[in-house]
């Protein structure tokens, strides 16, 4: 089945920029989704299609995706920031069609 | 304003029968290209996606859980059901359900969640 790694914590000051890795075999070829979850609270997405926003999202948060490697960015970090960030990708190829990373806490500092 | 809730026991005896449902609204699953799916997150650890259900009635499973999941739809009563056979204490988990509007470009992305339901089964 397809695998998705990411680095289990991101530690980054306030106002500083947080990227978060989400790496996969060839993961450049697929799209690639991003959901924040703050503590008790449901998933939100916050990048679509690699980089694309949906509404109400703010600019701070953006995606890129090459290669071996999707990364999330969080510019101008604020404190509200402070969650975990999962990647999922759909992957007709795996037993698992609808695949999740591995997480990744970003604790502001 | 699309929701989703999610409803069922939130205690269940190990080799009983899960039966979880979602009720929506600000949509409907007779909309081609719409979709609802069931994703779980054990306390303190990943999502994991458990099945989905589409406008056509196309369902999908896990692998590794297929032999236990059902899902179903009732369009009239804006309701996707999920039943789990055979629980375990490793069941135990937070229930999510999530639409997915595959449109035009087949999007495979989660745009709206449930609030999600904890489910434990005792050891």
């Amino acid at each position: 089945s397809y695998v998705l790694t990411q680095p289990p914590s991101v530690s980054v000051a306030p106002g500083q920029t947080a990227r978060i890795t989400c790496g996969g075999n060839n993961i450049g070829s697929k799209s690639v989704h991003w959901y924040q979850q703050k503590p008790g609270q449901a998933p939100v997405l916050v990048v679509y299609d690699d980089s694309d926003r949906p509404s109400g999202i703010p600019e701070r948060f953006s995606g890129s995706n090459s290669g071996n490697t999707a990364t999330l960015t969080i510019s101008r970090v604020e404190a509200g920031d402070e969650a975990d960030y999962y990647c999922q990708v759909w992957d007709s190829g795996s037993d698992h069609f609808y695949v999740f990373g591995t997480g990744t806490k970003v604790t502001v500092l | 304003q699309v929701t989703l809730r999610e409803s069922g026991p939130a205690l269940v005896k190990p080799t009983q029968t899960l039966t979880l449902t979602c009720t929506f609204s600000g949509f409907s699953l007779s909309t081609s290209g719409m979709c609802v799916s069931w994703v779980r997150q054990p306390p303190g650890k990943a999502l994991e996606w458990l099945a989905v259900i589409d406008w056509d009635d196309d369902k999908y499973y896990s692998a590794s859980l297929m032999t236990r999941l059902t899902i179903s739809k009732d369009t009239s009563k804006n309701q996707v059901v999920l039943t789990m056979t055979n629980m375990d204490p490793v069941d135990t988990a937070t229930y999510f359900c999530a639409r997915i509007n595959e449109g035009a470009s087949g999007s495979t992305q989660f745009d709206h969640w449930g609030q999600g339901t904890l489910v434990t089964v005792p050891s």
